[in-house]
């Protein structure tokens, strides 16, 4: 049984561009939820996506945007990109609808920004 | 607004010493609490989930206690080994927030053979 995977592991992008993370829930899994997490702090949660649409966002600029596929599977977009986006970006599923039962992580993807 | 505080930040202790890392948050109206694993620049192993019903779960040499009312949850790792080195981290679920996870900035262990 996969569990959650994220692609790429890593990318470097240059300050401006844009740049699209994606992931793949684990199976039987229906909810994904997105967090950033900075060198040496805990991950700072984006948004989630439940039945294709965006259930709850933190503290993030519209800069950050995201989709959820029929298959369940999510999309992370950061357009004009700053020094600051550099991070460690991790994607959790979990079932239930309400999302808040027992979340899986995958392994990331390390976003350096130039 | 939901705070989620781990001391100490780090820790070092010899093999074969007991664990216990400590968690707490400001708002005890939570769905669920639940402790993490992170090793070095990898993604978060959950360890173990803990509903706002229980008082405690374990798991193995792991036990994650619960205490809504102060507002505080403990992980004990017995007999700790060098392969228990890495950041722990605990994440809390209010009951108003649908799944929005607040974590604390975890707990650094280093342990020593």
């Amino acid at each position: 049984d996969a569990g959650v995977t994220q692609s790429p592991t890593h990318l470097i992008k240059t300050r401006g561009q844009q740049v699209t993370l994606r992931c793949s829930p684990k199976s039987g899994h229906d909810t994904v939820s997105w967090y950033q997490q900075a060198l040496g702090q805990g991950p700072q949660f984006i948004f989630q996506y439940y039945e294709e649409e965006e259930r709850q966002r933190g503290n993030f600029p519209d800069r950050f945007s995201g989709h959820q596929f029929p298959n369940y599977s999510s999309e992370l977009n950061v357009n004009a990109l700053l020094l600051g986006d550099s991070a460690l970006y991790l994607c959790a599923s979990s079932s239930g609808g309400r999302g808040s039962y027992e979340q899986y992580f995958g392994p990331g993807t390390r976003l350096t920004v130039t | 607004k939901q705070e989620v505080t781990q001391i100490p930040a780090a820790l070092s202790v010899p093999e074969g010493e007991n664990l216990v890392l400590n968690c707490s948050f400001t708002d005890s109206a939570i769905y669920n609490l639940q402790w993490f694993r992170q090793d070095p620049g990898k993604g978060l192993t959950s360890l173990l989930l803990i509903q706002s019903s229980q008082r405690e779960q374990t798991s193995g040499r792991l036990n994650a206690s619960l205490d809504k009312s102060s507002g505080r949850s403990t992980l004990y790792i017995a007999a700790s080994q060098p392969g228990d080195s890495a950041t722990y981290l605990c994440a809390v679920v209010s009951t108003d927030s649908w799944g929005k996870f607040q974590f604390g900035a975890g707990t650094q262990v280093v342990v020593t053979p």
